[in-house]
């Protein structure tokens, strides 16, 4: 059970927006660390969405935003496409596990 | 370009030591600025950070692994490995190595992963 909640699943048709949460606590999120999303495409390793909360990679579309508020972030896909369809995964740091950064549980992205 | 590539065994024995070498190229480990990482995904779960390390060899693990888990670094052969003791069946996964950047702890570069089977 990961201290960074996703929703498991989300889904939408092309063309449309869809957002994927990601709820921490005060001792991450709300403490002012850093939430990193990143995409993982079958059989692939994940790659770097969106760093620093909002900032996208050089080569990732614009069509990916991020955006952070009190204990919350969220990872927003517009205009949906079917090669979008991947696990999504938010990451960030928690000041109570004394340890490395942690990752939310996933959410799967299906472009219906 | 920074590359990483993950090598050891893809089968080790219940009890044994799990053992991966991740090599950098494109990049200087002794560069600074990053950590150098393993994190695992088991079978269609989630990722999980196993622990990261400085090029000096300041070492952060994960809580819940830390008993049994070392992770070194060789600069000279820009190279950095995970050992990992006592497995058991749940340590069959597909462990990557990557590059995280300091501060804000972001993966910004990956190895492509090599599952690892923990069976007899």
């Amino acid at each position: 059970q990961s201290v960074l909640t996703q929703p498991p699943s989300v889904s939408g048709a092309p063309g449309q927006r869809v957002t994927i949460s990601c709820t921490g606590s005060s001792s991450n999120i709300g403490a002012g660390y850093d939430v990193h999303w990143y995409q993982q495409l079958p059989g692939t390793a994940p790659k770097l969405l969106i760093y620093g909360n909002s900032n996208r990679p050089s080569g990732v579309p614009d069509r990916f935003s991020g955006s952070k508020s009190g204990t919350s972030a969220s990872l927003a896909i517009t205009g949906l496409q079917a090669e979008d369809e991947a696990d999504y995964y938010c990451q960030s740091y928690d000041s109570s596990l004394s340890g490395p950064g942690v990752f939310g549980g996933g959410t799967k992205l299906t472009v219906l | 370009q920074v590359q990483l590539q993950e090598s050891g065994p893809g089968l080790v024995k219940p009890s044994q030591t799990l053992s991966l070498t991740c090599t950098v190229s494109g990049g200087s480990i002794s560069s600074g600025g990053y950590y150098w990482s393993w994190i695992r995904q088991h079978p269609g779960k989630g990722l999980e950070w196993i622990g990261y390390i400085y090029y000096s060899g300041s070492t952060y693990y994960n809580p819940s692994l830390k008993s049994r888990v070392t992770i070194s670094v060789d600069t000279s052969k820009n190279q950095f490995s995970l050992k990992l003791s006592s497995v058991t069946a749940a340590d069959t996964a597909v462990y990557y190595c990557a590059r995280v950047a300091r501060p804000n702890l972001m993966v910004d570069y990956w190895g492509q992963g090599t599952l690892v089977t923990v069976s007899s």
